[in-house]
């Protein structure tokens, strides 16, 4: 079935330093959203976006987060700076219709 | 806006057993229902989901789930576990229209034991 891709799947970052998750979503798909969920509990809405803007974000989505998709490439998710409470599994999901498709997740740690 | 409450935060069944994993609701509109499974580090992979129609919903592995409007609950269920259905599951609500926006239940974590 449709899949959507995560690279990287984890990746570990210094405190302060800006890091960018990457999103291939499902290739006709036009609704984009980012969840974020810290080990051990539910996932939670970030943001999610359509035609080039941020429809909804949640409280989650503090001013250092921000996303894009640049050109109809990767959907992203940039953190700058990053801090401790970052640390969390993020994942990004679309959809064309009423379907939504869930990648596996890029675990980020921020040491 | 919509909420989700998993009641039983960690659940255990011996194989061969049957399942019911508890879903309670809140939305004020029509609402899309979703079960999900989480295997460690894993994604998300999609058991069943409720639009509309038979009450009753069949989804992969022998899960099922009943929409029951008066009592606002999606309640997964299983006739008979089995040990690889140890994992974490978690229930969902989204609108179903506007932005779609996925409201996650906290997640029961399942472990089925010999």
């Amino acid at each position: 079935g449709p899949k959507v891709l995560q690279i990287p799947s984890h990746q570990i970052i210094d405190m302060g330093q800006m890091v960018t998750l990457n999103c291939d979503p499902v290739s006709n798909h036009l609704y984009f959203y980012w969840y974020k969920q810290i080990l051990g509990q539910q996932m939670e809405f970030l943001v999610n976006f359509y035609n080039g803007k941020v429809m909804e974000k949640s409280k989650l989505f503090k001013d250092q987060f921000s996303v894009e998709r640049p050109d109809g490439s990767y959907f992203t998710l940039k953190i700058q700076p990053t801090a401790l409470e970052d640390s969390a599994v993020y994942f990004c999901a679309s959809r064309r219709n009423t379907e939504v498709f869930f990648g596996k997740g890029t675990r980020l740690t921020v040491v | 806006a919509q909420s989700v409450t998993q009641p039983d935060a960690r659940v255990t069944v011996s194989e061969g057993a049957s399942l019911q994993l508890r879903c309670k609701y809140s939305y004020s509109g029509t609402p899309y229902l979703f079960w999900y499974v989480q295997y460690p580090r894993q994604g998300l992979q999609l058991l069943l989901k409720y639009y509309s129609g038979d009450p009753v919903v069949q989804g992969v592995n022998g899960f099922e789930a009943e929409f029951i409007k008066s009592n606002s609950s999606f309640h997964l269920r299983k006739a008979s576990v089995h040990w690889s259905d140890s994992a974490v599951y978690f229930c969902a609500v989204s609108a179903g229209t506007g932005n779609y926006k996925y409201v996650f239940g906290a997640g029961t974590r399942l472990k089925v034991i010999a």
